[in-house]
């Protein structure tokens, strides 16, 4: 099993170009979940999905949207991107809520200029 | 919305020694759930502990034990006979039991001296 990917690892973005971050797990899980890392912030819940077809707002949804059409993927999509947004991204999945262990993928370094 | 607060940015540990990480968290809720979560240079978040606030018996992993004072909303993580592999972030974590929604404290980096 490979577990959660995350694709890509690096991008540089301008200011006001839109991307989207791929994260995909092969683990059958229902939840899935977006993090940004900043120093000193800890990681931050960006949006979440309790399933596949459905997503919720987490602590700083601004600026971000996101789609969980198969279950397997949760994409992370940037419309107007900003040197905010400069950050490290994770992708997270658990098989429920609960105590249940969540596994991250690998991060996503974007920088925004 | 709940928060998680951790208050040691750096801690530094003698090899062998025991160390204990701070957390303090604020909720309303009366059941959730707490994690201690590790992250190394490699950047990997790897899952110490966990513990759901209706027990009252504290959670132990090998070395690794937590002090859940759930009045004081209070949950440390204390490692016994610290390894230089043990040297990394550790990160507190709150899930809500309503909505699954998960918060993150700032993290404590954690130095082992050999």
């Amino acid at each position: 099993n490979a577990g959660v990917t995350q694709t890509p690892k690096f991008r540089v973005l301008k200011t006001g170009q839109s991307m989207t971050l791929l994260c995909a797990q092969d683990m059958n899980h229902e939840y899935m979940y977006w993090y940004r890392q900043d120093p000193g912030m800890g990681l931050r819940l960006i949006h979440y999905s309790v399933g596949e077809g459905t997503t919720a707002k987490g602590e700083v949804p601004d600026g971000y949207n996101v789609s969980r059409l198969k279950k397997q993927n949760f994409l992370l999509g940037l419309e107007s991107a900003a040197p905010s947004q400069t950050s490290v991204y994770f992708c997270a999945s658990t098989e429920r809520g609960g105590l249940y262990e969540q596994y991250f993928g690998p991060g996503t370094r974007l920088t925004v200029t | 919305a709940q928060t998680v607060t951790q208050s040691q940015p750096e801690m530094s540990v003698q090899e062998a020694e025991t160390v204990t990480l701070s957390c303090t968290y604020d909720t309303s809720e009366s059941d959730y759930y707490l994690f201690w979560y590790k992250q190394p240079p490699s950047r990997q978040m790897i899952l110490v502990i966990r513990q759901e606030a209706y027990k009252q018996q504290n959670a132990t992993e090998n070395r690794f034990s937590v002090n859940f004072q759930k009045a004081a909303k209070s949950f440390s993580l204390k490692i016994s006979d610290s390894q230089l592999g043990d040297a990394a972030m550790y990160f507190c974590a709150y899930r809500s039991v309503n909505n699954n929604d998960m918060r993150f404290g700032a993290g404590t980096r954690l130095t082992v001296k050999p």
